[in-house]
């Protein structure tokens, strides 16, 4: 039971680079969420999909799109990587019979935009 | 002003004190509130929560709630190394359309020295 994994660990990117975080889960949640970190602002959602087939903005959706693929898999796409979107990124799965506050991270995708 | 305040420290303690971390918040609505902990590099996985006011203990960690002052600790009695990581306060609060989101605090950075 992997939990939650998140591929790749670490990028680095070009202004005006895309790329595609990916994000699995195995445990079965119906809702997964994208976060991310940066020094001095804590933890912020970017997008959210409460089930398979529905995805909605979060409090900094711009310069992102999401997926979610089926039920295990949610990913991030970058279309044209901007310097502040250097970052950790954080995927977050909820198990449905558990309240919205347990909710279960991945390890992380450190992205850096030059 | 942020609705979720919480000094990012560093706080550095002797092994086996008590650590007191603390939030504040603006937003009335919220009320589940919890702490995650997250050690370096890795994705935040949660330690505790509480609902409305009181407290609830696990262990050797204490979570307190004061809605009327808005308020919210996290006590850690007997402090192990192991206990060294950033804590994260969370709260969670009504976005609309029957959904529910997680407002997290900076982190407070926490280094327990043998």
């Amino acid at each position: 039971n992997a939990g939650v994994t998140q591929t790749p660990k670490f990028q680095v990117l070009k202004t005006g680079q895309s790329m595609t975080l990916q994000c699995a889960q195995d445990m079965n949640h119906n809702s997964m969420y994208w976060y991310r970190q940066d020094p001095g602002m804590g933890l912020r959602l970017i997008y959210y999909s409460a089930s398979e087939g529905t995805t909605d903005k979060g409090e900094v959706p711009n310069g992102y799109n999401v997926s979610r693929l089926n039920k295990r898999e949610f990913s991030l796409r970058l279309e044209s990587a901007a310097p502040s979107q250097t970052s950790v990124y954080f995927c977050a799965s909820r198990d449905p019979g558990q309240g919205l506050e347990t909710q279960y991270f991945g390890p992380g995708t450190r992205l850096l935009v030059l | 002003q942020k609705e979720v305040e919480q000094d990012p420290g560093p706080l550095s303690v002797p092994e086996g004190a008590i650590v007191s971390l603390n939030c504040t918040y603006s937003n009335s609505a919220f009320q589940y509130f919890m702490w995650y902990r997250q050690y370096s590099r890795k994705g935040p996985e949660l330690l505790m929560y509480t609902y409305s006011s009181g407290n609830k203990e696990d262990g050797r960690f204490t979570a307190q709630v004061d809605k009327s002052s808005k308020y919210i600790s996290l006590f850690i009695r007997d402090s192990q190394p192991s206990d060294s990581a950033t804590y994260l306060c969370a709260m969670r609060g009504y976005s609309g359309a029957g959904s529910y989101q997680l407002t997290f605090g900076k982190g407070t950075k926490l280094s327990v020295i043998p």
